[in-house]
């Protein structure tokens, strides 16, 4: 059974980068037929894909969040990591991680992590 | 940008049938998948390539598509049906914005 986890702080001052890592249990992030991706959901909110990771580091992203986002891979610890910089309260949401499987669907989520953007 | 458009709420009887819709432009050539969030709890895939189920999901849950419209039908709709339900799109020809989520239906069980 594949496990996802996020990890990171929860709180993160307006103007720094906002930084998460996803630790993958029950999988690789090495295989060739997934991508490992980071969907967020402001407090009350729907769901914003954020962008996603293949397993030789390709990697895209949602065009309205391109120039703040990276996503990275570390197939040495399996876990795939998330950075935000130039936060605003606008960033503070739940931050998910999944295995994105081809056509797109996500079948395994972590639990969450909140992070809230705040002096 | 490419937009998903739900209802914000469906309301259905216990026992009854509910039926989310969810439309975009050209959505008839990409698959679309449904998850299931309840409160305070990660979305779950319920539905994936327009109407399959994956192991574990009641037979209750079932997904369609005509035209640019997908719908997923909950059947005997039970109490525990209770929760947002968001479809998404993968689009490798949307270019530079291949994923899109749904704006979200709240289904109440009455």
């Amino acid at each position: 059974q594949v496990q996802l986890q996020e990890s990171g702080p929860g709180l993160v001052k307006p103007s720094e980068t906002l930084s998460l890592t996803c630790t993958v249990s029950g999988g690789s992030v090495n295989s060739g037929n997934y991508y490992w991706s980071w969907i967020r959901q402001p407090p009350g909110k729907g769901l914003e894909w954020i962008g996603y990771i293949s397993y030789s580091g390709s990697t895209t992203y949602n065009p309205s969040l391109k120039s703040r986002v990276i996503i990275s891979l570390d197939t040495s610890k399996n876990k795939f990591s998330l950075k935000v910089s130039s936060v605003t309260a606008a960033d503070t949401a739940v931050y998910y991680c999944a295995r994105e499987y081809s056509s797109g669907r996500h079948d395994y989520w972590g639990q969450g992590t909140l992070v809230t953007v705040s002096s | 940008s490419f937009v998903l458009t739900q209802p914000p709420s469906v309301s259905v009887a216990p026992g009854q049938t509910a039926r989310l819709t969810c439309g975009g432009n050209n959505i008839g050539s990409d698959s679309v998948h449904w998850y299931q969030q309840k409160a305070g709890q990660a979305p779950v895939l319920v539905v994936y390539d327009d109407r399959d189920r994956p192991s574990g999901i009641p037979e209750r849950f079932s997904g369609s598509k005509s035209g640019n419209t997908a719908t997923l039908t909950i059947s005997r709709a039970e109490a525990g049906d209770e929760a947002d339900y968001y479809c998404q799109v993968w689009s490798i020809s949307s270019s530079g914005h291949p994923e899109v989520f749904g704006t979200g239906t709240k289904v109440t069980v009455l």
